[in-house]
C-alpha cells in the first residue's frame, strides 16, 4: 500500500514563529488531506488539497502531485495551534485514507 | 461538510464484553468509515461501512471482532467483540461526500 512520512516528527516553537510541516507519499493519490487534532482528540479538517495552493487565515498548504509531496505552513504561531498535524492520502484507486505519523507541534508563550 | 456525531464519547469496559459505537452523520454521504487510533499513535483503517451490504475489512481487521452495519446511508455501528485491554483506543467514525472525508469525535474505550 501507500507509504507517508511526515517530517518533523516533533517541532517545538515560541509564539509568533512560523513553521512548516512536510508529507511525503509513495504513489499518486486523489485525495489529500490536512487535519489537527486537539488535545482532546478531535480532528479538525485543515485542508482538502489534492494538488495546488491553499490559504486560510494563517495557514497555507501546497502539494506537488507530480513530486509526491505537500506542505503545511503556519505563521504567527499561537498556542492554540499546539497539537498534532497528520497528513493523510488516498490512492486514486479508492477512497480509504492512509495517514501519516503526524508532527506533534508545541507552540510555547 | 458533513457533521458528524458519536455516541458514547467514552467508556470503560471489563475484558470479555462487547460494546457498540454508533455513529450518525448529518446529511448524505457516498462513503462512511471506521478508524482506530492507539495510544499514541496515528489513525489506522479498520473498515469501510457498506449500505446494505458487509463491510470491507482491511487487513488485520476481521468481522468476527468488529462487526459494522449501515442500514441506512447516515447511520453505522461498530461493535468491538470479546475485548481486551490492546482493544483500549479511540474508534472514530468518518463520512465522505464530495473527497473530502470529516471525522467524528471518537470514543475513547477503555478496557481493564
Amino acid at each position: 500500500g501507500i507509504q507517508v512520512e511526515q517530517s518533523p516528527p516533533d517541532l517545538i516553537l515560541q509564539e509568533g514563529a512560523n513553521s512548516t510541516l512536510r508529507c511525503n507519499f509513495s504513489d499518486s493519490v486523489n485525495n489529500l488531506q490536512w487535519f489537527h487534532q486537539n488535545p482532546w482528540g478531535q480532528l479538525i479538517n485543515l485542508f482538502y488539497i489534492p494538488s495546488g495552493t491553499k490559504q486560510n487565515g494563517r495557514l497555507s498548504a501546497t502539494t506537488v502531485a507530480t513530486e509526491r509531496y505537500s506542505l503545511l505552513y503556519i505563521s504567527s504561531s499561537q498556542t492554540t495551534d499546539s497539537g498534532v498535524y497528520f497528513c493523510a492520502v488516498a490512492e486514486t484507486s479508492g477512497s480509504r485514507l492512509t495517514f501519516g505519523e503526524g508532527t506533534q507541534l508545541t507552540v510555547n508563550p | 461538510s458533513a457533521v458528524i456525531s458519536q455516541k458514547p464519547s467514552r467508556d470503560i469496559c471489563q475484558r470479555g464484553t462487547s460494546l457498540t459505537i454508533q455513529c450518525q452523520v448529518d446529511s448524505q454521504v457516498t462513503m462512511m468509515f471506521w478508524y482506530r487510533q492507539q495510544p499514541g499513535q496515528s489513525l489506522t483503517l479498520i473498515a469501510t461501512a457498506n449500505q446494505g451490504s458487509e463491510a470491507t475489512y482491511e487487513s488485520g481487521f476481521v468481522i468476527d471482532k468488529f462487526p459494522i452495519s449501515r442500514p441506512n446511508l447516515t447511520f453505522s455501528t461498530l461493535t468491538v467483540s470479546n475485548m481486551s485491554p490492546e482493544d483500549s483506543s479511540i474508534y472514530l467514525c468518518a463520512g465522505e461526500g464530495v473527497g473530502e472525508q470529516y471525522f467524528g469525535p471518537g470514543t475513547r474505550l477503555t478496557v481493564t
